[in-house]
Parts: C-alpha cells; structure tokens; sequence
C-alpha cells in the first residue's frame, strides 16, 4: 500500500520568514496530493492540494509543488505570521481501487513573534 | 457552508462499554471515511464507504469495531467493548469520488473517545 513520509516533525521559524515542509510517497499511481492544517483541537482543514497533471500550485502565501519522477511533494508557507502555527499533515491517494488518504505523520509548526 | 457533522464531541466511557459514534456526512457527497487520530500512529483509516457500501475496512479490529452506514446522512462507528487503548479522537471525513478523478476530504469536528 501507499506510504507518506514528512520532514520535519517539527519547524521553528520566526515571524516573516518562510517554511517549507516535504513529503514522499511511495505508490507512483498516486495521483492527488492535499495538504491539511491541524489548530489544536480543531478538525483537519483543506488548505491546497495539487493533482498530478500540474507540477506547482500557488494560493496567496501557500504553495504546493510536486515532482512526479522522484515522487516527493512540498508545502511552501511565505511571510509566515503566528496564526500560521499548527499541525499539517501531508496527504496522498490514488485515482483507483480505495482512493483514501494515506497521510503523513504531520508537522509541528511554529512561528515566532 | 455544509459541513460535516459528528455526535457526540466528548464520551468518557468506562471498559466493556459499548461506544456509538454518529456522522452525517456533506449533502450529496457518496463516500465518508473513519479516521483515528493518536499521538502515537497519527491519522489512520479506519473504515470507508462509497455510495454506503462498504469498501475498505482493513484498518479496523474486527473483533470490536464495526462500521455501518444506514442511509445516506448517517454512518456509525461502533466499538464493543471498548478498551483503554480505543482512547482516540475519532474523525469521519465525507468527500465526492467521481470517475478518475479523487475529490476533496471534509472532516468533521471529530468524538473525543476516552476509555477508562
């Protein structure tokens, strides 16, 4: 079956600068890639996902981009401010069979006034 | 703005209690999917519905979970009897598969389960 793997685990940047958090997966069908923030005690939010015909994906200060050949996929978080602190998790699934997420072990981010 | 819904937030059970945990999906998604969140393992599937059948339970014990979606705005996740290692924030996401193409997963605010 897929596996996700995500680094950090945790990322300590100051107010401002930029964080970047990757992942790799294993299954090369995957074919969908989202990303989720976590706030403590909050439920998992969508906040970009990429599909595997677009190679880079931008919405304001969040990017994602993908490279299919060495199957790894990063967040990019610009000019980060303390309310960008909180958990993501990283996510894959396939176009067949399942199709649920199989997700990463999450990063622990924290921005720094 | 439809979101998904889960009854109860909170249950603090004691062992060999059975638990029910409610989920009613987005109006008009046709999967929903069970997740356990732990600090230990993280997100995990745990169950998964397309069009209320069920498709994948693999990630469940089998012996004391079951998974069962009655009609299109309900699905429950049973556990009986419940351990202390069932302690878990227990997610249900709903989401639209169509053809080729994997839509987004909406997560509900989850059931904070703690097993005594």
């Amino acid at each position: 079956g897929e596996n996700v793997e995500q680094h950090p685990s945790t990322l300590s940047v100051q107010e401002g600068d930029s964080a970047v958090i990757k992942c790799t997966y294993s299954d090369s069908a995957s074919n969908y890639f989202p990303w989720y923030k976590q706030e403590l005690g909050k439920r998992p939010q969508l906040i970009i996902d990429i599909r595997s015909n677009v190679g880079e994906k931008k919405d304001q200060r969040i990017a994602v981009t993908l490279n299919k050949t060495a199957k790894h996929f990063s967040l990019h978080i610009t000019e980060t401010q303390p309310e960008d602190s909180a958990v993501y998790f990283c996510a894959a699934s396939i176009r067949t069979g399942r199709r649920a997420l199989t997700f990463g072990s999450g990063t622990r981010l924290q921005v720094q006034p | 703005d439809a979101r998904v819904t889960q009854t109860p937030r909170h249950k603090v059970t004691e062992m060999g209690q059975e638990v029910t945990m409610r989920c009613q999906p987005i109006l008009g998604h046709n999967t929903v999917f069970w997740y356990r969140q732990t600090m230990m393992q993280g997100l995990e599937l745990l169950a998964y519905f397309r069009n209320r059948a069920p498709l994948d339970d693999s990630g469940m014990p089998k012996d004391r979970f079951s998974a069962e979606m009655p009609d299109a705005t309900l699905a429950t996740l049973k556990i009986q009897p419940s351990e202390p290692r069932d302690s878990a924030v227990y997610f249900c996401a709903s989401g639209l598969v169509l053809t080729g193409r994997t839509d987004t997963q909406y997560f509900g605010p989850g059931t904070r389960l703690t097993v005594l």
